[in-house]
């Protein structure tokens, strides 16, 4: 079964330092990779997202994210936060179980960002 | 375009007491589904629908009913509210051939007494 891992509730960080979010996968065959933000009281937003290719994926508001295959991981980053980007972070993983496209995605539980002045 | 809206933003009920949560889209996208967002379990699919007229269950559905009579709105019923039900739901839509991005409405805040 696919699944998604993110060992962080929260990541404190001073602005202007560079942020990582982890998130760890699970997945038979190859992984259809995403991350979400979601801002205090609003729906997700869609950041980034891996299929194939390049293992650095560049994403919205200057964030990136690495792809590991060895160490099955795909961890969010950024070089230099702002206070702006303080914000509930979701990793999640295509859910390719079902023969039919039915494109569902798993979700990690979450971690907290929160990036101070 | 409004993109994905919600109704109600919050509601408070009564164990017992029955409800529908109100999602529409006017982007036309053929695929929708709700979630369900719990502290430390990330979302859960509720149900999903690929178009007007078919739905499917996701991984809780149970308590949950939807239909999917228009391809713009996408209703989660639920029959007898119970506090475990007390969430915060989103719904979520995208265009069939494009599922890799998801667009999510604003979210509603449920809390069952």
């Amino acid at each position: 079964a696919q699944s998604v891992a993110q060992p962080e509730d929260q990541v404190n960080v001073a602005e202007g330092n560079p942020l990582t979010v982890k998130c760890t996968y699970s997945v038979s065959g190859n992984p259809y990779l995403f991350w979400y933000v979601q801002y205090p009281n609003r729906g997700l937003q869609f950041l980034l997202k891996y299929i194939t290719g390049d293992n650095l994926v560049k994403g919205s508001y200057g964030f990136e994210a690495e792809f590991n295959k060895s160490q099955t991981s795909f961890h969010l980053k950024k070089p230099s936060a702002l206070v702006s980007d303080s914000a509930l972070y979701f990793c999640a993983v295509r859910d390719i179980s079902r023969s039919s496209n039915t494109g569902k995605l798993i979700f990690g539980q979450g971690t907290t960002l929160q990036v101070k002045p | 375009n409004a993109g994905v809206t919600q109704t109600p933003k919050f509601q408070v009920l009564k164990t017992g007491q029955s409800m529908t949560l109100q999602c529409a889209q006017d982007m036309n996208h053929e695929y929708m589904s709700w979630y369900r967002q719990d502290p430390g379990m990330g979302l859960r699919l509720i149900h999903y629908s690929v178009g007007a007229g078919i739905t499917d269950q996701g991984e809780v559905p149970n308590g949950y009913n939807v239909s999917r009579s228009t391809t713009e709105d996408f209703p989660l019923r639920l029959l007898s509210a119970a506090p475990s039900q007390t969430s915060v739901y989103f719904c979520a839509s995208r265009f069939w051939t494009d599922s890799d991005t998801q667009y999510f409405g604003p979210g509603t805040r449920l809390t069952v007494l």
